[in-house]
């Protein structure tokens, strides 16, 4: 049974670039959600994604977007990266009927801008 | 105030010890509450949901009390196994599509 998967595992950007990080979910499940997570933080909810539409959104500006697509994979994408957008970019997977609670998180995807 | 506070660490205890992780959570309405474990580099993993009665799991004990919007983890025993942080998670409102809000997480260090 394969978890949660994530591409790249690292990326290193300069400051205006765009980057675009993969997820695949769970086997069986059908919602995503992404996550950031600063150094010494706890991770900090960006946006989810289910049936291909994004339903909640945190606290981040419009520089970050995401999509979602029919088989359930999922993609982040940043536009003109800052320095503090250096972080952990964690996708996590969770299948609505089962209440959605319980988040696989995959191992993340390590994003430095220089 | 952030919506999920823990107490700052680290924690540094010896193999055997008891330690105790609190946490307090802003807003009244979230409904489901959970410690999540991350090992340093690593992704948070589920190490236990947390009901309102308590519950158990091994030498792990949670504790919920909705009134006060406090949440505790009990460790007994320590293994050096156990060290990581931990992190205090809450769910969003009704509504929220069970988005998660995560405390910056608590360091444990467990030394022989």
């Amino acid at each position: 049974d394969a978890g949660v998967t994530q591409s790249p595992t690292h990326l290193i950007k300069t400051r205006g670039q765009q980057v675009t990080l993969r997820c695949s979910p769970k086997s069986g499940h059908d919602t995503v959600s992404w996550y950031q997570q600063a150094l010494g933080q706890g991770p900090q909810f960006i946006f989810q994604y289910y049936e291909e539409e994004e339903r909640q959104r945190g606290n981040f500006p419009d520089r970050f977007s995401g999509h979602q697509f029919p088989n359930y994979s999922s993609e982040l994408n940043v536009n003109a990266l800052l320095l503090g957008d250096s972080a952990l970019y964690l996708c996590a997977s969770s299948l609505v009927l089962a209440g959605g609670n319980e988040q696989f998180f995959g191992p993340g995807t390590r994003l430095t801008v220089l | 105030r952030k919506e999920v506070e823990q107490d700052p660490g680290p924690f540094n205890v010896p193999e055997g010890a008891t330690v105790a992780f609190n946490c307090t959570y802003s807003n009244s309405a979230s409904q489901s509450f959970f410690w999540y474990r991350q090992d340093c580099r690593k992704e948070p993993k589920l190490l236990m949901s947390v009901y309102s009665s308590g519950n158990e799991d091994g030498r792990f004990t949670a504790q919920l009390n909705r009134a006060s919007q406090y949440i505790s983890l009990l460790i007994r025993d320590s293994k050096l196994s156990d060290s990581a942080t931990y992190l205090c998670v809450v769910n969003s409102p009704p509504g929220g599509y069970n988005k998660l809000i995560f405390g910056a997480g608590t360091r444990l260090a467990v030394h022989p």
